[in-house]
């Protein structure tokens, strides 16, 4: 029910921008697109969401393609400290509006 | 200043006992939700309240019982623990829910039943 495909891992150099990658080829036109991070043994972190439009905000931007079929979770200069769990999560209406996690996108910032 | 509180953060007990795990949040939201991360670190919700009303119930066996004595709480009780139930537990809350509803986690409560 995640609606959604992202990699299991993903390498980026410290410093330099993570492009993370999630697929919703099913996403209706109502839903919205969000993205949490879960930095081991703690509470899945809230980053940002979206509908159609790009959003950016103090930690990350979010690109959506036109057809809103995928989106791109940017962080602009990732440190250690971004090395976490990424979920991205669509919102279905479907589902009484929960959020439903996938197995989201091992990343690791490489020093 | 938590937003999302727990306790304890770690529980360690025998199968069959009965257990509790406490969950306040300082946010001023009207629903609160409990999520539970296996081992192999899928994150699934189990309820989820609305101004002290259970508004999901996913399929959890009924030895779970969520309780809400008031907004700022939500508190989850185990009984006769068993060996399945050993997890990390994460409360949850949000405004209110909707298609554009930001929920905010606390940091979790490790239960290992032995």
């Amino acid at each position: 029910d995640a609606k959604t495909t992202q990699p299991p891992s993903m390498d980026c150099a410290e410093g330099r921008a993570a492009n993370l990658p999630c697929n919703h080829s099913t996403i209706s036109g109502n839903e919205y697109v969000y993205w949490y991070r879960q930095i081991h043994s703690q509470g899945p972190q809230y980053i940002i969401h979206g509908l159609k439009n790009n959003e950016t905000n103090e930690m990350a931007s979010l690109i959506i393609t036109e057809d809103r079929k995928s989106s791109t979770l940017i962080l602009p200069h990732a440190t250690l400290r971004d090395t976490a769990v990424y979920y991205c999560i669509v919102r279905s209406s479907n589902t009484g509006n929960q959020f439903y996690f996938g197995t989201g996108t091992s990343l690791t910032v490489i020093p | 200043d938590t937003a999302v509180s727990q306790t304890p953060k770690y529980l360690v007990t025998q199968m069959g006992n009965d257990k509790s795990i406490k969950c306040e949040q300082n946010l001023g939201h009207d629903t609160m939700y409990w999520y539970k991360q296996d081992s192999k670190k899928f994150l699934k919700i189990m309820f989820s309240y609305n101004n002290k009303e259970l508004i999901i119930n996913e399929t959890v066996p009924n030895r779970f019982s969520p309780k809400s004595p008031d907004k700022a709480h939500l508190n989850l009780h185990i009984n006769s623990l068993e060996l399945g139930d050993s997890a990390v537990y994460f409360c949850a809350s949000s405004q209110a829910p909707g298609r554009e509803e930001t929920q905010y986690f606390g940091p979790g409560t490790r239960l290992l039943v032995l």
